[in-house]
């Protein structure tokens, strides 16, 4: 596709369920960003992958948060024993080489956990 | 720990008028500012500012670099409705490749 993409767009699960989020970046694109973003407030940080490694996971809030990229495109992001707290838009960006600043962000995923 | 923050938080103006928007940063090792546009979910790319008093400019859009005082501005001339949307700066480091975002300025344009 064009741009990176997101699904789904839409997530409502409830406290204490696992949840996954997929992130498909733009081809040939190397680096791979998740965020996470609060109303009102701006993007934070989670997890950086280069190719198929996590080269920064230092955003992860804790060990309930983990992500994948096995093959050096798609990522997963997943959430076990989701909380009420973890009700954000989960943001995915992806740039051509580590170190090209420019980032292209996907759509985002808004979960919601009740 | 690396910060960024923006003003005005929030700011509405009509049709026709110059608008400034603020960042400030504080980055152990600065690499680079960025600005995006946010309007629905996705934060478009806007600007990526490396170098003091180098002006990028894109149509009625531009931002300059000050990185003695550590700031930068982003302007927009003659504001139009569909300027309207929050806008974000974000700070990368050089150590390592995550980038601090600030909370963004809502700008809404009336007509």
């Amino acid at each position: 596709g064009a741009g990176v993409s997101q699904t789904p767009s839409n997530k409502v699960t409830e406290k204490g369920k696992y949840v996954e989020l997929r992130c498909d970046p733009i081809s040939g694109h190397t680096a791979l960003y998740w965020y996470r973003q609060s109303l009102g407030q701006g993007p934070e940080f989670l997890i950086y992958f280069q190719g198929t490694g996590a080269a920064d996971d230092s955003g992860l809030p804790n060990d309930r948060f983990f992500a994948v990229r096995p093959e050096g495109s798609v990522s997963t992001l997943k959430i076990q024993r989701t909380e009420r707290g973890d009700s954000a838009v989960y943001l995915c960006a992806s740039s051509y080489l580590a170190g090209t600043d420019t980032q292209y962000f996907g759509p985002g995923t808004r979960l919601t956990v009740l | 720990e690396d910060k960024v923050v923006q003003s005005p938080l929030s700011l509405v103006v009509h049709e026709g008028d110059t608008v400034t928007l603020n960042c400030s940063y504080e980055v152990t090792n600065f690499r680079s500012l960025l600005w995006y546009k946010q309007e629905k979910k996705a934060p478009t790319f806007l600007f990526m500012l490396t170098s003091s008093g180098i002006e990028k400019k894109s149509g009625r859009l531009s931002s300059i670099l000050d990185k003695k005082e550590l700031f930068s501005i982003l302007n927009i001339t003659a504001t139009q409705t569909g300027d309207s949307a929050v806008y974000l700066c974000a700070v990368g480091d050089n150590y390592g490749q995550n980038f601090v975002f600030g909370p963004g300025t809502r700008l809404s344009v009336l007509p």
